[in-house]
């Protein structure tokens, strides 16, 4: 059974980078693509971006200047780095596994942009 | 870039009735790559219909879906006390972004 798990700060101060861990188990990560996704609290579902284990990546164009995917297969890992945050960043930040959908997902993490 | 707008926002029913979810597409969008998903308070969303109809693992049969083209629909047969959430719909195309729906909030009546 494919596990995710994210990690990383819970607050981020405003213009920083938010940056996010998510660990595969159960699985390897040298297969499908792999996401980030976002829900500010009370609403719906972003997708931010995913990565292929070559290091492939796409973004949403809404993003796609402030966010960095990447991948470190010996850990069995990916990573979010989003830039200059404001609150409107504000959200819990889930990772998925991606075919055409997303089958498997962590449980999620709240990061809450402050000062 | 497809906008998916779901309706209606909020649907009240009872346990044991049918529910009827839809998704529009702002143009046309390929079956395979329509999904549904289901997202109860404080979890993660969970696949529930991948490919406008093939019910994820583990999926009672309860749940259906149906639909081509710009229009798609969620079906759930018979409102068990657990189907009591929040329903999304999905489209994964050949170019990003992949958009979600804004949900539908199925709540008891």
């Amino acid at each position: 059974q494919v596990q995710l798990q994210e990690s990383g700060p819970g607050l981020v101060k405003p213009s920083e980078t938010l940056s996010l861990t998510c660990t595969v188990s159960g699985g390897s990560i040298s297969s499908h693509y792999w996401s980030w996704i976002r829900q500010p609290p009370g609403k719906g579902l972003e997708w931010i971006g995913n990565i292929f284990h070559s290091g492939s990546t796409n973004y949403n164009p809404s993003l796609k200047s402030r966010v960095t995917i990447s991948v470190d297969t010996s850990k069995n890992q990916f990573s979010l780095k989003l830039s200059s945050v404001t609150a409107a960043d504000t959200a819990m930040y889930y990772c998925a596994r991606t075919y055409y959908y997303f089958d498997y997902w962590g449980q999620g993490t709240l990061v809450t942009v402050s000062s | 870039e497809i906008v998916l707008t779901q309706s209606p926002g909020t649907l009240s029913l009872s346990p044991g009735e049918r529910a009827t979810l839809s998704c529009r597409a702002s143009q046309s969008v390929s079956s395979t790559y329509l999904t549904w998903y289901q997202q109860k308070p404080g979890q993660a969303p969970r696949l529930l219909i991948y490919g406008a109809s093939s019910r994820a693992t583990g999926i009672p049969d309860r749940f259906s879906g149906s639909g081509s083209g710009t229009d798609f629909t969620l079906t759930i047969s018979r409102l068990e006390p657990e189907d009591f959430a929040v329903y999304y719909c999905q489209q994964y195309g050949s170019s990003p972004p992949y958009p979600f729906g804004q949900g539908t909030k199925l709540e008891i009546k």
